[in-house]
């Protein structure tokens, strides 16, 4: 079975630019996460998706962070402008529903200079 | 009080030892835990779901203490490829909250 999907792995930008982070579930999967993990600390919820719909957006910098699942499956996930503190790795996951195990893809891990 | 609560270590046992872990969380009305596993550099992997009578898993038991507030999870007989950072997960029906992770090394 195929796992989560994620791209690029790796990206380096200046900061005030603009970057996409995109995401492919497991099939079947209905609710996916975007997480954001920055080097010593645990992964932090950015957005949780239930098929297209948003369950839950609440830690979503929205000024500069935006999410789309818009046919329900792949995703993706833009920052404009970047800035130095989204240095980090950013996660997506997905899960048959809310309560069940999440399994993660490999992440990409994003440098602002 | 923050959300999730886990001693960030790192823990250095020696091969063979046994080890436990504490997570202390904030919201009585949280619905499910679970414990993950994250190598460096890599994403995390479920270890196990943490259910109320609680569970074992060959080396791994988890327990939940609603009372207190905190789930557990004891590694018996430690291996060298246990060395890891492991994951607390609350899930508080209206969001998901990761701890900080608790670095283990085991020793030779």
């Amino acid at each position: 079975e195929a796992g989560v999907a994620q791209s690029p792995r790796y990206k380096i930008i200046e900061k005030r630019q603009s970057v996409a982070f995109w995401c492919n579930p497991i099939s079947g999967h209905a609710t996916l996460y975007w997480y954001q993990q920055i080097l010593g600390q645990g992964p932090k919820l950015l957005i949780q998706f239930q098929n297209n719909g948003v369950v839950d957006d609440s830690q979503l910098p929205k000024d500069r962070f935006s999410a789309e699942r818009l046919k329900g499956v792949d995703s993706t996930l833009k920052i404009q402008p970047a800035k130095l503190e989204d240095s980090a790795v950013y996660l997506c996951a997905s899960s048959l529903a809310g309560y069940n195990e999440q399994f993660f893809g490999p992440g990409t891990r994003l440098t602002v200079l | 009080r923050k959300e999730v609560e886990q001693d960030p270590g790192p823990f250095n046992v020696p091969e063979g030892a046994t080890v436990a872990f504490n997570c202390t969380y904030s919201n009585s009305a949280s619905q499910s835990f679970f414990w993950y596993r994250q190598d460096c550099r890599k994403e995390p992997k479920l270890l196990m779901s943490v259910y109320s009578s609680g569970n074992e898993d060959g080396r791994f038991t988890a327990q939940l203490n609603r009372a207190s507030q905190y789930i557990s999870l004891l590694i018996r007989d430690s291996k060298l490829s246990d060395s890891a950072t492991y994951l607390c997960v609350v899930n508080m029906g209206s969001k998901i909250i990761f701890g900080k992770g608790t670095r283990l090394h085991i020793l030779p």
